[in-house]
């Protein structure tokens, strides 16, 4: 069965630090790749996605993800991170011989510093 | 917000009995995942509905029922509730279950808590 791991737990970084996550999947077949936004009291809301074509993607409020197939990996990114950045991140994959259900990480949370 | 809406927001109950939860879909929204999120995990699949059917099931016993109406609302029920059945249940609605091809759109959740 398709598991998703994300190695950090807990982040905590002062704004304008760059901010890396990392989400590896364990299924080597054809795979939908999301990252969702979880802010304090709101629902999880999709930050980007990847399909298909350019293994960079650009989401909403800076965020960008990097699809390595090789490694299989899917980091989130944010050059600069701000105060508002304070949320918890998943990373979720779809294998697509799967149908169409969701396998998320366990989750980090990222606390950013004024 | 994402027009997903759930019912109740908080609920608890006693070990033993029953709960049922309600989700309504997003308009145009023809497909309803649920999905399970135990505190410090991320969420787990339980099941999807599309077309008033069950498409597709993760890893939950059978004491986990569902149903979708014709409107596409669907409910999540759950017989002989356990302690470890507490939770944040998350309803997701998406417009055809087309191998990941779509965004599941996430409601607020429920947050069940069994004593």
């Amino acid at each position: 069965a398709q598991s998703v791991s994300q190695h950090n737990h807990h982040v905590i970084l002062s704004e304008a630090a760059s901010l890396e996550l990392g989400c590896n999947y364990s299924y080597g077949g054809t795979v939908n790749l999301f990252w969702y936004v979880q802010y304090p009291g709101q629902h999880l809301q999709l930050l980007l996605k990847y399909f298909s074509g350019d293994p960079l993607v650009k989401g909403i409020k800076g965020f960008e993800a990097e699809f390595i197939k090789s490694k299989f990996s899917f980091n989130l990114r944010k050059p600069s991170v701000q105060w508002s950045d304070t949320a918890e991140y998943f990373c979720a994959v779809i294998q697509v011989s799967a149908g169409n259900k969701l396998t998320f990480g366990g989750g980090t949370r990222v606390l950013v510093k004024p | 917000e994402t027009g997903v809406t759930q019912s109740p927001t908080h609920l608890i109950k006693t070990r033993g009995q029953q709960v049922t939860l309600r989700c309504s879909s997003q308009s145009g929204h023809n497909t309803v995942s649920w999905y399970q999120q135990a505190l410090g995990q991320g969420p787990q699949f339980i099941f999807q509905y599309y077309r008033e059917e069950e498409n597709g099931r993760g890893n939950f016993p059978p004491r986990f029922s569902g149903l979708q109406f014709p409107n596409y609302s669907s409910e999540l029920n759950v017989n002989a509730l356990e302690l470890d059945d507490s939770a944040l249940y998350l309803c997701a609605s998406s417009l055809v279950p087309n191998r990941g091809l779509n965004e599941q759109y996430f409601g607020p959740g429920t947050r069940l808590t069994v004593t």
